[in-house]
């Protein structure tokens, strides 16, 4: 069957440290994968996408790796903050002509001061 | 700049009562549209996507129903709510054939009692 699976529910880290966090995925062949952040009772709001072409892309303190063959990626929060303290999400477009995202059911971040 | 509107915020309704959600997008045209829910801890599932006025795909069997009378707004249905139908309830929009980013709603927190 076809699965996203975000590596833990929860991860609890000490600010400063680097944050990772993995999404697996099995029989899809994405066109591109997205990271998403959600906080507790509001929408989700995308932070990073990446193109099965690409490896690795960057925005700030956020890096994101897409390896299609292993089907993972993972999403790294670096120099970490209590403020980013959330749930995160990774999506895929699963090419089947569907024009929606499917979604990881997530990861609940805590940075601890 | 492109905005997104979802009502209501909470919602508490007795089984068996109608529903209607409403979302509308401004500052953009011909998006797709989408309406997802999120159970407690739980990733997003897609209930309905459009890509333009009538058209609407149905992801999964359910009580609920989905429209799109005009361009930039989605509507959600039900004619009977059932104790199943309590969630989180999201609207989103995206790029109409670049399934690039979904920008979402504040979100609905849906009661049945």
């Amino acid at each position: 069957s076809q699965k996203i699976e975000q590596n833990s529910e929860a991860l609890n880290i000490q600010e400063g440290k680097t944050a990772t966090l993995t999404c697996n995925y099995t029989n899809y062949s994405p066109a591109y994968l997205q990271w998403y952040r959600q906080d507790p009772g509001r929408g989700p709001v995308f932070l990073l996408l990446i193109r099965e072409n690409e490896k690795e892309k960057r925005k700030e303190r956020l890096k994101v790796t897409f390896d299609t063959t292993l089907k993972q990626s993972l999403f790294h929060i670096t120099a970490s903050q209590p403020a980013d303290s959330a749930t995160y999400l990774c999506a895929l477009d699963i090419r089947t002509g569907r024009r929606a995202l499917t979604f990881g059911s997530g990861t609940r971040l805590q940075v601890q001061p | 700049s492109q905005t997104i509107h979802q009502w209501p915020a909470t919602l508490v309704q007795p089984v068996g009562s109608p529903l209607s959600l409403e979302c509308t997008v401004e500052g953009t045209s011909n998006p797709n549209l989408y309406w997802y829910r999120q159970a407690a801890g739980r990733g997003l599932q897609l209930l309905f996507y459009s890509v333009g006025i009538g058209q609407i795909s149905s992801e999964v069997p359910q009580n609920l129903s989905a429209s799109r009378p005009q361009d930039r707004q989605f509507i959600l249905s039900s004619k009977k709510l059932l104790l199943s139908d309590s969630g989180f309830y999201l609207c989103a929009w995206s790029v109409l054939l670049r399934n690039t980013e979904a920008f979402f709603g504040q979100g609905t927190r849906l009661t049945v009692v």
